[in-house]
């Protein structure tokens, strides 16, 4: 298996912009996070689905965030419009969530870096 | 809810000492606890990790940790440090519902 691919790697918009992150979970994965990491924050979890659907939206920052998760296969991150402070690395990982057992370890993607100017 | 606490932020050591990296967590019920190590411009990796059973674990690239509930504890350790162990290493908690909750990370740095 490829791993957890997300795009695109680098992001570079205009304040105001829509953007959309995408991400491919491994295959059988039924757990997804989305993570957004900044240096005065750290690694911030935004939201998890399971089974495709989101369990915790509780990290998310405002209503200009967005996720949405289709099928087991796929899943977005869409921040409309965007902002400066938006920019950070957003990361992708996945599991095999509780059906795994709660040892099983998230797998995470290479990360999109996004610079909103 | 769980939380994580990583008290060094940044460490040297000097390539061939030992390494210990700290990590403390809150967690009410048997916490599930991961190393994950990032290099720059990479996504995280996972070191080791632990579910039940031995309170000392064994990860890749050389590294242990141990597990100590009394502490509520599970530092990192590694005996002999090379060059390219410098990177950023990340303790995690996760609960029932794999809600992975992350410690704010230890830089380490290495001197040859």
């Amino acid at each position: 298996d490829a791993g957890v691919i997300q795009s695109p790697r680098h992001e570079v918009t205009e304040m105001g912009q829509e953007v959309t992150l995408r991400c491919k979970p491994i295959s059988g994965h039924n757990s997804l996070f989305w993570y957004r990491q900044t240096m005065m924050r750290g690694l911030e979890l935004l939201i998890y689905f399971n089974n495709n659907v989101p369990i915790d939206d509780s990290g998310m920052p405002e209503d200009r965030f967005s996720a949405k998760m289709p099928n087991a296969s796929f899943s977005t991150l869409k921040i409309q419009p965007s902002e400066p402070r938006d920019s950070a690395v957003y990361f992708c990982a996945s599991s095999f969530g509780p059906r795994g057992g709660r040892g099983t370890e998230a797998f995470f993607g290479q990360g999109t870096r996004l610079t909103v100017v | 809810a769980q939380s994580v606490t990583q008290p060094d932020i940044h460490i040297t050591v000097s390539e061939g000492a030992s390494l210990e990296l700290r990590c403390n967590y809150s967690y009410g019920a048997t916490p599930y606890l991961f190393w994950y190590v990032q290099s720059p411009g990479q996504g995280l990796q996972l070191l080791l990790k632990y579910f039940s059973g031995d309170t000392l674990v064994q990860g890749i690239k050389g590294f242990e940790a141990e597990f100590k509930r009394s502490q509520s504890s599970f530092n990192l350790r590694k005996p002999s440090v090379h060059w390219s162990d410098a990177a950023e290493y990340f303790c995690a908690v996760a609960d029932y519902g794999q809600n992975f909750v992350f410690g704010p990370g230890t830089r380490l740095s290495v001197l040859p």
